[in-house]
């Protein structure tokens, strides 16, 4: 069962903000969302996480909804090299299952 | 050093032949994983290692056999593998790092590149 739904696939163009939505109705009170991202031919790579309050870091801003049944990314200005799968989990213990993901394409 | 490496980055295999792939990191990470990603697909998680010890499988064939001889090693020994477990098998590691608390690990996972298997 997806713990996660995410858009299939955004576009956005270059220098622009992008917001990329995740809901998770059946969020526990112990899960933590992570984001990833994963570029074409690599390994994913780690975004940003959050528990219940807004985060910010180097990469990205991560915007928890009140009752945590849904989340978004947001990348404040979006670069050519931001093109990649973005992924939306929530994460217990050792378990961390992908959902689908949202393919963002960027435009110049 | 701040990296997951994979080893070897391309494998093709018969259905009758054994290989293994080997994934190690320098971080001092306790949890190492494996995935498997097929084209087009998220990432499947199929083994999990906490301290050397097997802690999730996730009722994988028996055709792969997962091994953790030291905290920066991991191995995936494959035997007589199908066409269909073609695909990118991923490695990954993370410090144990948790809430307080809940014990609950908010630590981030490091990917490795991956290695691309194909089974002929």
């Amino acid at each position: 069962d997806a713990k996660t739904t995410q858009p299939n696939s955004m576009e956005s163009n270059e220098e622009e903000p992008v917001h990329l939505p995740c809901n998770h109705s059946t969020i526990s009170g112990t899960d933590y969302i992570h984001w990833y991202r994963q570029l074409p031919s690599q390994g994913p790579e780690y975004v940003i996480h959050g528990l219940t309050s807004n985060v910010n870091n180097r990469m990205a801003s991560l915007a928890i909804a009140e009752d945590r049944k849904s989340s978004t990314l947001i990348l404040h200005r979006a670069t050519l090299r931001d093109a990649a799968v973005y992924y939306c989990i929530l994460r217990d213990l050792n378990d961390m299952r992908f959902g689908a993901g949202t393919r963002l394409t960027v435009k110049p | 050093d701040t990296e997951v490496t994979q080893t070897p980055k391309h494998l093709v295999m018969g259905m009758t032949n054994k290989k293994s792939l080997k994934c190690e990191q320098h971080m001092g990470h306790r949890a190492m994983y494996w995935y498997k990603q097929k084209a087009k697909k998220p990432p499947e998680l199929m083994f999990v290692y906490s301290y050397e010890k097997l802690s999730i499988n996730e009722s994988v064939p028996s055709r792969f056999s997962p091994e953790c001889p030291n905290s920066s090693l991991l191995n995936l020994h494959l035997h007589a593998l199908q066409p269909e477990d073609s695909a990118l098998y991923l490695c990954a590691s993370s410090p144990e790092r948790w809430s307080s608390g809940a014990q609950i690990p908010i630590n981030e996972q490091f990917f490795g590149p991956g290695t691309r298997l194909t089974v002929l």
